[in-house]
């Protein structure tokens, strides 16, 4: 069966602190990946999505980049965290196929001080 | 904007009653799927609606689709304590490989 992890569960980094936050899939090849923020009360925004290795879509421009170093391994960065990248974030995969469905990690929680 | 919108934003009900939440869209849809998030957990998909369907039963869970109005319904029967939790829907659009998600129905079951 197919499994995603993604560390750390929490982090509370200072400001202009770099970032590095991972994601892995076991079980399955060549996923869709996904980053999403979550703020507090609000819905899911899409950062970042990948198709293959070395292939990166982003939907929103930010402090934030995202890696795919190898084909089921997906990495969101920042060289310099501002107070406003605080949030909840959601790594996710999904099959390559027409539906679209996403099967989500238990996300980070990043407090940014 | 494309997003879901979910109504209400909160809902409170009792254990036995039903729950029913709703999500409207702007735009032509591929399929539309709803997910459950428990407090500081990620989510998980509950039921996927293609835009050529109706009705779709899983459960407990009750999904229509109506795309003249452009709006689907969540239905929770015989609630729980344990169905609280925030439940959102997605859109698949078509030709897109992402899903845009609306900002959710927080949802409080009490005993």
């Amino acid at each position: 069966s197919q499994t995603i992890h993604q560390w750390p569960a929490t982090l509370v980094q200072p400001v202009g602190s770099p970032l590095s936050l991972e994601c892995t899939v076991e079980g399955t090849s060549n996923p869709n990946l996904y980053w999403y923020r979550q703020a507090a009360g609000r819905g899911l925004q899409l950062l970042f999505y990948s198709v293959g290795i070395g292939q990166i879509s982003s939907e929103v421009p930010q402090n934030l980049s995202a890696s795919r170093p190898q084909d089921r391994q997906f990495i969101l960065s920042s060289k310099k965290l501002l107070l406003s990248d605080s949030g909840f974030y959601l790594c996710a995969w999904s099959v390559r196929t027409n539906t679209g469905e996403l099967f989500f990690g238990e996300g980070s929680r990043l407090t940014v001080l | 904007s494309q997003q879901g919108e979910e109504d209400p934003q909160a809902l409170s009900i009792q254990e036995g009653e039903n729950a029913t939440m709703n999500c409207s869209y702007k735009t032509s849809i591929n399929n539309l799927q709803w997910y459950r998030q428990n407090s500081g957990r990620g989510l998980v998909h509950l039921i996927l609606i293609r835009s050529n369907e109706r009705e779709k039963h899983s459960g407990r869970l009750r999904v229509t689709l109506d795309t003249s109005k452009k709006s689907s319904s969540l239905l929770i029967t015989a609630s729980r304590a344990a169905d609280t939790a925030s439940y959102f829907c997605a859109k698949k659009n078509s030709g897109y490989s992402t899903l845009t998600f609306g900002k959710g129905t927080m949802l409080l079951v009490s005993p």
